[in-house]
């Protein structure tokens, strides 16, 4: 099946520096890619959507110069978190999408921010 | 819009115990419906799916779910639960949002204990 990976798994950040991760198609091409932010014991909050070539599209409420993403090219998106701030700490999932509302999942990303 | 309810925030099942895990859905047509499986830090997997044609349906891991239209839901289920189940369980449903066009919409999950 379609995989999908994460980079770092683990990653701990002083506040104020920027993290960047990565979600990477490792055996298919993803032309949209997904972010989610998942608080503990919490479901999955959609962040932004990721298309290949052209500008995210975030939801309501996300910060678009905080939580900046670049995708590109079809088998890696990134997501950076810019000044990160201790409440910027979660879990970060990405998927990707290998049919209209069919995603393959990474194995997220833990981001603590000190 | 697209949404889905699960009921049980937590269940626990003894070892062996059957399972039924509880998603109903709010939409007018057929929807596109899912069950993940996330274990503690990790990310989801995918059970099972339906998007049409027979309602029940077969998923990994020996679950299966029934999608019954009469009363919006699509519950899992498993007959026989072992410890490797623990988890967290979220029912998902295709969604066409403003923003992100065809994309999922996550119930709150249910977390799964098994007892020996």
């Amino acid at each position: 099946g379609a995989v999908v990976s994460q980079h770092p798994s683990r990653v701990i950040c002083k506040s104020g520096t920027s993290v960047k991760i990565e979600c990477r198609s490792l055996d298919f091409q993803a032309t949209t890619m997904f972010w989610y932010r998942q608080f503990p014991k919490q479901s999955l909050m959609l962040m932004a959507t990721s298309n290949e070539g052209s500008k995210a599209t975030y939801e309501q409420g996300v910060e678009k110069d905080k939580f900046l993403i670049n995708h590109a090219s079809l088998t890696l998106s990134t997501l950076t978190v810019t000044s990160a701030h201790p409440e910027d700490s979660s879990f970060y999932i990405c998927s990707a999408r290998v049919a209209t509302y069919e995603q393959y999942f990474g194995p997220g990303t833990r981001l603590t921010v000190t | 819009a697209q949404s889905v309810t699960q009921p049980d925030i937590h269940i626990t099942v003894s070892e062996g115990a059957s399972l039924e895990l509880r998603c109903n859905y709010s939409y007018g047509a057929t929807p596109y419906l899912f069950w993940y499986v996330q274990s503690p830090g990790q990310g989801l997997q995918l059970l099972l799916k339906y998007f049409s044609g027979d309602t029940l349906v077969q998923g990994i891991k020996g679950f299966e779910a029934e999608f019954k239209r009469s009363q919006s839901s699509f519950n899992l289920r498993k007959p026989s639960v072992h410890w490797s189940d623990a988890a967290e369980y979220f029912c998902a449903v295709g969604a066409t949002l403003p923003n992100s066009g065809y994309a999922l919409n996550f119930g709150k999950g249910t977390s799964l204990l098994v007892t020996p």
